[in-house]
């Protein structure tokens, strides 16, 4: 099956800094991503459509400043948390469809991130 | 707009025992339906999926049959281990290039 990676699997900042995670599909190509937040003992909250060559689509409530997101190919996916606040400490996890015809959704294995 | 209703967890289990995690959904046109499985501190995986009525979805001992009429997408396992306790979510997706919309979870938890 398809394969999705994010790097870093986990990452520990300071309060103020601001932290890139990648998204790269692996064996195909994937002109949209989808990156989740997910808060401890709760489901996925969708945060934002990525899409390749334009602006990312975001959800009702969440910040496009705070929360960068830059599709610079078909296979990478870049979220940026500016000005990290410990509120921002989350599981942050990215999926992409599996292009045409397939109707499933591949997820990346996640990024912990603690903000000190 | 589209959701997904699932039994509210915790639930716990001895081994052995028989599982149902019930999911029922509402959705506009024909969605494709799944089940994915997150163990601590890891990413989700998909352990079963339906893409049209009466489809019966199977995986690792696991079932779920797409239910049109009841709209449900029930989890069942006829015989639970520790290994799998884990946080079980229901999702839906009208087409393939749109998010997933999630249940809530249903964490599972197996004791010897």
């Amino acid at each position: 099956g398809a394969v999705v990676s994010q790097h870093p699997s986990w990452v520990i900042c300071k309060s103020g800094t601001s932290v890139k995670i990648e998204c790269r599909s692996l064996d195909f190509q994937a002109t949209t991503m989808f990156w989740y937040r997910q808060f401890p003992k709760q489901s996925l909250m969708l945060m934002a459509t990525s899409n390749e060559g334009s602006k990312a689509t975001y959800e009702q409530g969440v910040e496009k400043d705070k929360f960068l997101i830059n599709h610079a190919s078909l296979t990478l996916s870049t979220l940026t948390v500016t000005s990290a606040h410990p509120e921002d400490s989350s599981f942050y996890i990215c999926s992409a469809p599996g292009g045409r015809g397939i109707n499933e959704q591949f997820f990346g294995p996640g990024t912990r991130l603690t903000v000190l | 707009g589209d959701s997904v209703t699932q039994m509210e967890g915790p639930v716990t289990l001895s081994e052995e025992a028989f599982l149902t995690i019930n999911c029922t959904y509402t959705a506009t046109g024909y969605p494709s339906l799944f089940w994915y499985v997150q163990y601590p501190g890891e990413g989700l995986q998909l352990l079963l999926k339906a893409t049209k009525a009466d489809d019966k979805g199977s995986n690792k001992g696991f079932e779920a049959t797409y239910r049109k009429e009841t709209t449900s997408f029930h989890l069942e396992k006829g015989s639970v281990q520790v290994s799998d306790s884990a946080v079980y979510f229901c999702a839906l997706s009208d087409r393939g290039n749109t998010p997933l919309v999630f249940g809530k979870g249903t964490r599972l938890s197996v004791i010897a």
